[in-house]
């Protein structure tokens, strides 16, 4: 069975804290993405990555940062949260090939206060 | 350049009636095309998708999908609504970009059904 993980499910933090959301599948996809989706929009795709030590910005300009150093994990991070950070982050992956579909984890609300 | 339009924000049916989400998309070539579903405070479920096999494409939960390559258009149907179908629904388009596979989401449609 597919199985994506994202932790913490609910973030509420300060303005200024460094926070990391983590990532975690084990189908074995070299391709993962993070998307970025404000309360009833559509989603933005904010980096993606091909495989170990590969990342790329997607097509939303983001201040956040990723690293993939291991398959299976693709962590995001803010180095100082603001509040224009709050928003829903959902990761992804997938097989190589448009005709793959994405397997989305359940996403983590953060609220920066 | 590939993009899809998602005809109605909101939907609202009674239960066990039609349901019907409307798509249409354009690409420069033959399409991917996805349906997923957002129930609230969760991830994307993928619902169905086309990949240049059957036009007609049968998903989960009862929904499926008709390809018309002359009308643009990918649209979402369910004989029956169910009270558990009440979500946002997102219609997506596979794209390449930049060298790179990427999916378009629609701007999504929100479900509603009423008893």
């Amino acid at each position: 069975e597919a199985d994506i993980y994202q932790t913490p499910r609910y973030l509420v933090i300060g303005t200024g804290k460094k926070i990391t959301l983590e990532c975690s599948q084990t189908m074995g996809h070299d391709k993962m993405y993070w998307y970025q989706q404000d309360p009833g929009m559509e989603l933005h795709l904010i980096h993606y990555s091909y495989g170990v030590n590969s990342t790329e910005k997607g097509d939303l300009s983001s201040e956040s940062t990723v690293s993939r150093i291991r398959t299976e994990h693709f962590p995001l991070t803010l180095e100082s949260a603001r509040p224009s950070h709050t928003s829903q982050y959902l990761c992804a992956s997938s097989e190589q090939g448009i005709s793959y579909e994405q397997y989305f984890g359940p996403g983590t609300r953060l609220t920066v206060t | 350049a590939q993009s899809v339009t998602q005809l109605d924000s909101h939907v609202s049916v009674s239960e066990g009636t039609p349901v019907l989400l409307r798509c249409n998309y354009s690409s420069s070539y033959s399409p991917s095309l996805f349906w997923y579903v957002q129930h609230p405070n969760k991830g994307l479920q993928l619902l169905l998708k086309y990949t240049s096999a059957a036009t007609l494409v049968k998903g989960i939960n009862g929904f499926e999908a008709e390809f018309k390559k002359s009308e643009t258009s990918f649209h979402l149907t369910k004989p029956s609504a169910h009270m558990s179908d009440a979500a946002e629904y997102f219609c997506v388009v596979g794209a390449i970009s930049g060298g790179y596979n990427k999916l378009i989401f629609g701007a999504g449609t929100r479900l509603a059904v009423h008893p």
